[in-house]
């Protein structure tokens, strides 16, 4: 076991064009959380899935991200139409067969630069 | 809904003297709650949860926090700082509708 996995690492991409980060979780976790992090702040909540089903997606969330995740394995964000806005740390974190109330293990995060 | 507010954005203190950081949070459930450290550069790393079991929770590096529900605090305490404990703390709550973490405070110790 690896721990949590996030791919690429670095992106930087030009103002409207599209993005797709990987997050691998840590086998058998049923739970994967996406956050957002920019300089300075926490990070803040984007979505999360238990198993392959999402179950919550924040109102901060607008129509150009969506997150999916297949099989409850592996997930994917995807961002349409970057805007320099999006710029930021992008995290993942998954949680245990035990249910919400584990702690959530984190990769070391996606970082996105607009340019 | 969730929310986790953590009462000071930087605390300083010097080093071998004690640490506090402060945490009030409220959810609709019972939640867990977890303590987790950011040096710079790194990633995330989990200190210590409260899962209600005891009320007082040990973590790693000495620290420990301390669930009190009448008031709804989670706070974060160390006896004394070293130089390496520097770095960004978020207090996080999780329930069953999601995991929310607080803006974090910056913990600075001086020599």
């Amino acid at each position: 076991d690896t721990g949590v996995s996030q791919d690429p690492r670095h992106k930087i991409t030009k103002r409207g064009q599209n993005v797709t980060f990987r997050c691998d979780p840590i086998s058998e976790h049923n739970r994967l959380y996406w956050y957002r992090q920019t300089l300075g702040q926490g990070p803040e909540f984007l979505t999360y899935f238990q198993n392959e089903a999402q179950l919550e997606k924040s109102r901060l969330l607008s129509d150009r991200f969506s997150a999916e995740r297949p099989k409850g394995s592996f997930s994917t964000l995807e961002i349409q139409r970057t805007e320099q806005g999006d710029s930021a740390m992008y995290l993942c974190a998954s949680s245990g067969i035990q249910g919400w109330g584990t702690e959530a293990f984190f990769g070391q995060g996606t970082r996105l630069t607009v340019v | 809904a969730q929310s986790v507010t953590q009462l000071d954005s930087h605390v300083s203190v010097s080093e071998g003297t004690p640490v506090l950081l402060r945490c009030n949070y409220s959810s609709s459930y019972s939640p867990s709650l977890f303590w987790y450290v950011q040096h710079p550069n790194k990633g995330l790393q989990l200190l210590l949860k409260y899962t209600s079991a005891a009320t007082l929770v040990k973590g790693i590096n000495g620290f420990e926090a301390e669930f009190k529900k009448s008031e709804t605090s989670f706070h974060l305490t160390k006896p004394s700082a070293h130089m390496s404990d520097a770095a960004e703390y978020f207090c996080v709550v999780s329930d069953p509708s999601d995991m929310r973490f607080g803006a974090g405070t910056r913990l600075t110790v001086k020599p």
